[in-house]
């Protein structure tokens, strides 16, 4: 299967760390991508391949893989982070693009 | 630096026809793959069609195979979006998106505004 699963939400405590995580079973073959997307504005890459980050984004966001489960944490969250995060890999044809339903993340 | 901006979106009826445009600028559009990924009101991101850098590999989702083409012209930097048949279903947020190089799997590194299509009657 090519789906890949995320919970539809999760909360921290301001400060706190937080892992979002992205289960399926193509990650046991492909690295996965992470992007961040706040209201009304385009989504914006924080993670890419193992744990990569684009240049700006803050050194608190990291990656990692274990098995068929990928996860984004957030090292100390901030107020700002509050967004929705998206994972996304490829198909077994490595062709077409696959994109986690998201995960709404409030910062308490 | 890197911009993408989307246009040609608006309101259609069902059935219909529409052709977005992603204007590109910043980089060398030709030397890279390109993408357009949707978003339907309140939902998650869905990607929809990938066109190699060259034009000659297209890739699509299976919810508008057959009805939507992806194009682009490399000497305007500016991609295409062909969507016929238009249904309810297909109303979202249209971004076009930049795929990052020399990455397995590539992610899509710069996104467009986006540009509304919006199918009813």
């Amino acid at each position: 299967s090519s789906e890949l699963t995320q919970a539809p939400a999760v909360s921290v405590a301001l400060g706190q760390t937080v892992r979002i995580t992205c289960q399926g079973d193509s990650l046991r073959n492909y690295n996965v991508n992470w992007y961040q997307q706040k209201p009304g504005q385009a989504p914006v890459l924080v993670i890419y391949g193992k744990n990569n980050r684009p240049s700006g984004i803050p050194d608190r966001f990291s990656g990692s893989t274990s098995g068929n489960t990928a996860s984004l944490t957030i090292t100390g969250a901030q107020a700002e982070d509050e967004a929705d995060y998206y994972c996304d890999s490829r198909d077994s044809s490595a062709n077409l693009v696959v994109f986690g339903g998201g995960t709404k993340l409030t910062v308490l | 630096q890197v911009q993408l901006v989307e246009s040609g979106g608006g309101v259609v009826q069902p059935g219909r026809s529409l052709r977005l445009s992603c204007a590109a600028s910043g980089f060398t559009f030709s030397s890279f793959d390109m993408h357009w990924v949707r978003q339907a009101p309140g939902k998650g991101l869905e990607w929809v069609t990938l066109i190699s850098y060259d034009g000659s590999k297209k890739y699509y989702a299976s919810s508008v195979k057959g009805r939507f083409t992806v194009s682009r012209d490399n000497s305007k930097n500016t991609l295409f979006l062909q969507m016929n048949s238009l249904r309810a279903e297909d109303t979202a947020v249209y971004y076009c998106a930049k795929e990052k190089r020399e990455v397995r799997p590539p992610p899509l590194d710069y996104w467009g505004q986006g540009t509304l299509v919006t199918v009813s009657s």
